[in-house]
Protein backbone atom coordinates (compact mmCIF):
# COMPACT_ATOMS: atom_id res chain seq x y z
CA UNK A 1 0.00 0.00 0.00
CA UNK A 2 1.46 3.21 -1.05
CA UNK A 3 2.45 5.52 1.84
CA UNK A 4 3.55 9.04 2.82
CA UNK A 5 7.00 8.95 4.38
CA UNK A 6 7.87 11.92 6.86
CA UNK A 7 11.07 12.61 7.96
CA UNK A 8 12.53 12.81 10.80
CA UNK A 9 10.29 10.83 13.05
CA UNK A 10 11.22 13.28 16.03
CA UNK A 11 12.70 16.77 15.91
CA UNK A 12 14.86 18.51 19.23
CA UNK A 13 15.24 22.11 18.55
CA UNK A 14 16.11 25.03 20.70
CA UNK A 15 13.57 27.52 20.89
CA UNK A 16 14.06 30.43 17.98
CA UNK A 17 15.65 27.94 15.52
CA UNK A 18 14.49 26.82 12.50
CA UNK A 19 13.42 23.36 11.52
CA UNK A 20 12.33 21.62 8.14
CA UNK A 21 10.29 19.20 8.22
CA UNK A 22 9.99 16.62 5.25
CA UNK A 23 7.37 14.80 3.49
CA UNK A 24 7.49 12.37 0.40
CA UNK A 25 3.30 12.40 -1.01
CA UNK A 26 2.10 9.57 -2.36
CA UNK A 27 3.49 9.63 -5.66
CA UNK A 28 0.38 10.11 -8.28
CA UNK A 29 -1.11 12.49 -5.62
CA UNK A 30 -1.86 16.47 -6.09
CA UNK A 31 -2.98 17.67 -3.23
CA UNK A 32 -0.93 17.85 -0.02
CA UNK A 33 -1.55 19.49 3.08
CA UNK A 34 0.38 19.54 6.59
CA UNK A 35 -1.68 19.36 10.33
CA UNK A 36 -0.83 19.44 13.34
CA UNK A 37 -1.40 17.78 16.51
CA UNK A 38 -0.85 19.41 20.24
CA UNK A 39 -0.75 16.69 22.62
CA UNK A 40 -3.75 15.67 24.09
CA UNK A 41 -6.26 17.94 21.32
CA UNK A 42 -7.70 17.79 18.02
CA UNK A 43 -5.52 17.48 14.51
CA UNK A 44 -5.50 20.95 13.20
CA UNK A 45 -5.10 22.20 9.36
CA UNK A 46 -2.32 24.63 8.60
CA UNK A 47 -2.07 24.24 5.01
CA UNK A 48 -2.87 22.74 1.67
CA UNK A 49 -0.61 23.20 -1.49
CA UNK A 50 -1.63 22.28 -5.12
CA UNK A 51 -0.12 23.04 -8.19
CA UNK A 52 2.87 24.25 -6.82
CA UNK A 53 1.15 26.55 -4.54
CA UNK A 54 -0.72 27.20 -1.25
CA UNK A 55 -4.25 26.72 -1.93
CA UNK A 56 -5.60 27.41 1.80
CA UNK A 57 -3.98 28.20 4.59
CA UNK A 58 -5.35 28.46 8.39
CA UNK A 59 -4.70 30.98 11.18
CA UNK A 60 -2.21 29.09 12.44
CA UNK A 61 -0.20 29.36 9.29
CA UNK A 62 1.59 32.96 9.63
CA UNK A 63 4.61 34.28 8.40
CA UNK A 64 6.77 31.72 10.80
CA UNK A 65 5.54 29.00 8.76
CA UNK A 66 6.49 28.52 4.48
CA UNK A 67 5.67 25.41 2.52
CA UNK A 68 7.80 24.06 -0.46
CA UNK A 69 8.25 21.49 -2.99
CA UNK A 70 11.40 21.62 -4.12
CA UNK A 71 11.85 18.83 -6.36
CA UNK A 72 8.68 17.15 -7.19
CA UNK A 73 8.89 14.52 -4.91
CA UNK A 74 9.03 16.40 -1.53
CA UNK A 75 6.97 18.73 0.20
CA UNK A 76 8.27 20.37 3.01
CA UNK A 77 7.25 22.59 6.21
CA UNK A 78 9.53 25.21 7.36
CA UNK A 79 9.39 26.61 10.83
CA UNK A 80 11.46 29.82 10.92
CA UNK A 81 11.59 30.87 14.47
CA UNK A 82 10.21 27.85 16.79
CA UNK A 83 8.44 29.01 19.55
CA UNK A 84 7.91 26.57 22.41
CA UNK A 85 4.13 26.92 21.72
CA UNK A 86 4.89 24.86 18.57
CA UNK A 87 5.98 21.42 20.38
CA UNK A 88 3.23 19.13 18.89
CA UNK A 89 3.15 16.40 16.09
CA UNK A 90 3.01 17.53 12.41
CA UNK A 91 1.50 15.63 9.71
CA UNK A 92 1.78 15.15 6.29
CA UNK A 93 -0.82 14.32 4.00
CA UNK A 94 -1.96 13.69 0.65
CA UNK A 95 -4.67 12.61 -1.78
CA UNK A 96 -5.80 11.66 -5.28
CA UNK A 97 -7.68 14.08 -7.63
CA UNK A 98 -10.75 12.86 -6.76
CA UNK A 99 -10.70 12.72 -2.68
CA UNK A 100 -13.18 9.99 -2.64
CA UNK A 101 -10.60 7.75 -0.50
CA UNK A 102 -10.01 9.94 2.21
CA UNK A 103 -6.41 11.28 2.67
CA UNK A 104 -3.45 9.50 3.42
CA UNK A 105 -1.37 10.63 6.86
CA UNK A 106 2.28 10.29 7.02
CA UNK A 107 3.61 9.12 10.94
CA UNK A 108 4.12 12.50 11.58
CA UNK A 109 7.39 14.26 12.96
CA UNK A 110 7.17 14.82 16.81
CA UNK A 111 8.29 18.41 17.36
CA UNK A 112 9.96 19.55 20.85
CA UNK A 113 11.18 23.09 21.19
CA UNK A 114 12.91 23.77 24.54
CA UNK B 1 -19.41 27.32 16.61
CA UNK B 2 -17.58 23.71 16.60
CA UNK B 3 -17.71 22.37 12.79
CA UNK B 4 -17.30 19.28 14.24
CA UNK B 5 -18.21 17.72 17.47
CA UNK B 6 -18.07 14.16 18.90
CA UNK B 7 -19.01 12.83 22.04
CA UNK B 8 -16.61 13.42 24.84
CA UNK B 9 -15.55 10.01 26.12
CA UNK B 10 -14.10 7.74 27.62
CA UNK B 11 -15.58 4.69 27.01
CA UNK B 12 -14.29 1.44 28.30
CA UNK B 13 -16.28 -2.10 27.13
CA UNK B 14 -15.85 -5.59 27.89
CA UNK B 15 -14.32 -7.58 24.62
CA UNK B 16 -17.40 -8.76 22.90
CA UNK B 17 -19.75 -5.28 23.70
CA UNK B 18 -21.31 -3.31 21.13
CA UNK B 19 -20.89 0.54 21.49
CA UNK B 20 -21.64 3.39 19.72
CA UNK B 21 -20.19 6.75 18.99
CA UNK B 22 -21.98 9.86 18.25
CA UNK B 23 -20.41 13.38 16.20
CA UNK B 24 -22.40 16.28 14.82
CA UNK B 25 -21.29 18.84 12.16
CA UNK B 26 -22.44 22.35 11.32
CA UNK B 27 -21.98 22.79 7.96
CA UNK B 28 -25.27 21.45 6.82
CA UNK B 29 -23.90 21.17 2.74
CA UNK B 30 -21.44 18.78 3.47
CA UNK B 31 -21.19 15.76 1.03
CA UNK B 32 -18.91 13.20 2.60
CA UNK B 33 -17.49 12.30 5.92
CA UNK B 34 -14.81 9.92 7.47
CA UNK B 35 -13.92 8.19 10.31
CA UNK B 36 -10.61 7.71 11.30
CA UNK B 37 -8.85 5.69 13.92
CA UNK B 38 -5.80 7.21 15.60
CA UNK B 39 -3.64 4.95 18.25
CA UNK B 40 -1.61 6.69 20.60
CA UNK B 41 1.07 9.03 19.16
CA UNK B 42 0.36 8.06 15.88
CA UNK B 43 -0.95 9.15 12.57
CA UNK B 44 -5.02 9.04 11.60
CA UNK B 45 -5.68 6.10 9.91
CA UNK B 46 -8.88 5.98 7.67
CA UNK B 47 -11.21 3.39 8.58
CA UNK B 48 -14.78 4.53 6.75
CA UNK B 49 -15.93 7.02 4.39
CA UNK B 50 -19.89 7.35 4.36
CA UNK B 51 -21.08 9.53 1.44
CA UNK B 52 -24.96 8.00 1.61
CA UNK B 53 -27.22 7.16 4.18
CA UNK B 54 -24.42 4.48 5.57
CA UNK B 55 -21.78 2.32 5.36
CA UNK B 56 -20.63 -1.14 6.87
CA UNK B 57 -17.51 -2.83 6.69
CA UNK B 58 -17.73 -6.44 8.77
CA UNK B 59 -18.07 -5.44 12.47
CA UNK B 60 -17.86 -1.74 11.72
CA UNK B 61 -21.25 0.51 10.77
CA UNK B 62 -21.43 4.11 9.43
CA UNK B 63 -24.70 5.89 9.50
CA UNK B 64 -25.61 9.59 8.66
CA UNK B 65 -28.59 11.36 9.32
CA UNK B 66 -28.33 14.88 6.82
CA UNK B 67 -31.29 16.35 8.20
CA UNK B 68 -30.09 16.03 12.23
CA UNK B 69 -26.81 16.50 10.91
CA UNK B 70 -25.20 13.72 12.76
CA UNK B 71 -22.78 10.56 11.76
CA UNK B 72 -22.88 7.55 14.17
CA UNK B 73 -19.90 4.81 14.27
CA UNK B 74 -21.07 1.28 15.80
CA UNK B 75 -18.95 -1.44 16.60
CA UNK B 76 -20.02 -4.71 17.01
CA UNK B 77 -17.96 -7.86 18.86
CA UNK B 78 -15.32 -5.16 20.27
CA UNK B 79 -11.76 -6.89 20.59
CA UNK B 80 -9.29 -5.68 22.56
CA UNK B 81 -7.41 -3.97 19.51
CA UNK B 82 -10.06 -1.75 18.63
CA UNK B 83 -8.86 0.02 21.94
CA UNK B 84 -7.82 3.55 20.11
CA UNK B 85 -9.54 7.14 19.65
CA UNK B 86 -12.06 7.41 17.17
CA UNK B 87 -12.23 10.82 14.77
CA UNK B 88 -15.11 11.85 13.28
CA UNK B 89 -13.62 14.09 10.13
CA UNK B 90 -15.36 16.45 8.24
CA UNK B 91 -14.36 17.40 4.37
CA UNK B 92 -15.67 21.02 3.25
CA UNK B 93 -18.74 21.42 0.94
CA UNK B 94 -17.89 21.57 -2.74
CA UNK B 95 -19.49 24.97 -1.66
CA UNK B 96 -17.10 26.50 0.49
CA UNK B 97 -14.77 26.55 -2.18
CA UNK B 98 -15.41 25.21 -5.02
CA UNK B 99 -13.47 21.77 -4.01
CA UNK B 100 -13.93 19.18 -2.18
CA UNK B 101 -10.36 18.57 -1.25
CA UNK B 102 -9.82 21.59 1.39
CA UNK B 103 -9.45 21.29 4.91
CA UNK B 104 -10.31 18.53 7.01
CA UNK B 105 -12.64 19.29 10.46
CA UNK B 106 -11.78 17.42 12.70
CA UNK B 107 -13.18 16.10 15.83
CA UNK B 108 -11.82 15.98 18.82
CA UNK B 109 -11.97 11.93 19.30
CA UNK B 110 -13.54 9.39 21.14
CA UNK B 111 -11.52 7.03 23.15
CA UNK B 112 -12.49 3.41 23.72
CA UNK B 113 -10.61 1.30 26.00
CA UNK B 114 -11.64 -2.91 25.26
CA UNK B 115 -10.78 -4.52 28.08
CA UNK B 116 -10.87 -8.52 28.69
Amino acid sequence: EPEVTQTPSHQVTQMGQEVILRCVPISNHLYFYWYRQILGQKVEFLVSFYNNEISEKSEIFDDQFSVERPDGSNFTLKIRSTKLEDSAMYFCASIGNRGLYGYTFGSGTRLTVV
Amino acid sequence: RKEVEQDPGPFNVPEGATVAFNCTYSNSASQSFFWYRQDCRKEPKLLMSVYSSGNEDGRFTAQLNRASQYISLLIRDSKLSDSATYLCVVPPSRTDRGSTLGRLYFGRGTQLTVWP
